[in-house]
C-alpha cells in the first residue's frame, strides 16, 4: 500500500498563474482533507471532503477549489495563485465510522512568486 | 471555537530521560478528541496517540503517553526514555466536530534530544 500521495512534491507559480495539487488514497477511506502548513504555525484545514460527491469549506477556504473525483482522488486547485498561497500543502484521509487517525501525505511545497 | 494553545516553542531533553510537551485547549463541546502528531524534518506528519474526551483512562502508545486533565483541559505528551529519533516537531490537535472531520492544531513544539 503507497497510503496517501501527493503530485507534484515541489511546485513554483507566477503570481496569477493557477495549478491543481492532486491527492490519492489507496486505504479505500471514505473521507479526505486538505490542509496548508506556514511557517511557526500548524495546520490549518482548507477543504474536506467526508464521503465521495461531498466537499466542504474548512477554516481557510478563500482561493481554492476542490474536486472530490472518485473515492481515492481529491483535488485542490488554485485558480489565480497569489504570494500568501505560498506554504506546504497536505492532504490526509481517514475511514469512517470510530476511527480517528488522519493519514498524511508527504506534502507539497508551493511557492508564488 | 476550538482552540489549541502549544506554549513552549522548543524543548531540550538528553537521551534516555523523559520529557512532557505541553498542551491545553479550549472547546465548549462535550464531546471531543485530542490528538499528538509528530513532524520529522522529513516533513511528513505522524500520527502518534488519541484521546477521547469520555475515556476514563489515559491514552498510552508504546513509549508515548498522554496526560489527561479534563478540568484543567491540558492534554500534555509525554514521552518516556527520548531517543536521538524523537528529535522533531510535535503538534497537539482536536476535533473542532462531532464527526471528528475538522482538526484544529496548536502551533507546534520543538524537541531536540541530545545524545
Amino acid at each position: 500500500n503507497a497510503g496517501v500521495t501527493q503530485t507534484p512534491k515541489f511546485q513554483v507559480l507566477k503570481t496569477g498563474q493557477s495549478m491543481t495539487l492532486q491527492c490519492a488514497q489507496d486505504m479505500n477511506h471514505n473521507s479526505m482533507y486538505w490542509y496548508r502548513q506556514d511557517p511557526g504555525m500548524g495546520l490549518r484545514l482548507i477543504y474536506y471532503s467526508a464521503s465521495e460527491g461531498t466537499t466542504d469549506k474548512g477554516e481557510v477556504p478563500n482561493g481554492y477549489n476542490v474536486s472530490r473525483l472518485n473515492k481515492r482522488e481529491f483535488s485542490l486547485r488554485l485558480e489565480s495563485a497569489a504570494p500568501s498561497q505560498t506554504s506546504v500543502y497536505f492532504c490526509a484521509s481517514r475511514s469512517s465510522g470510530s476511527s480517528t487517525k488522519q493519514y498524511f501525505g508527504p506534502g507539497t511545497r508551493l511557492t508564488v512568486t | 471555537a476550538q482552540k489549541i494553545t502549544q506554549t513552549q516553542p522548543g524543548m531540550f531533553v538528553q537521551e534516555k530521560e523523559a520529557v512532557t510537551l505541553d498542551c491545553t485547549y479550549d472547546t465548549s463541546d462535550p464531546s471531543y478528541g485530542l490528538f499528538w502528531y509528530k513532524q520529522p524534518s522529513s516533513g511528513e506528519m505522524i500520527f502518534l496517540i488519541y484521546q477521547g474526551s469520555y475515556d476514563q483512562q489515559n491514552a498510552t502508545e508504546g513509549r508515548y503517553s498522554l496526560n489527561f486533565q479534563k478540568a484543567r483541559k491540558s492534554a500534555n505528551l509525554v514521552i518516556s526514555a527520548s531517543q536521538l529519533g524523537d528529535s522533531a516537531m510535535y503538534f497537539c490537535a482536536m476535533s473542532a466536530d462531532t464527526g471528528f472531520q475538522k482538526l484544529v492544531f496548536g502551533t507546534g513544539t520543538r524537541l531536540l534530544v541530545s545524545p
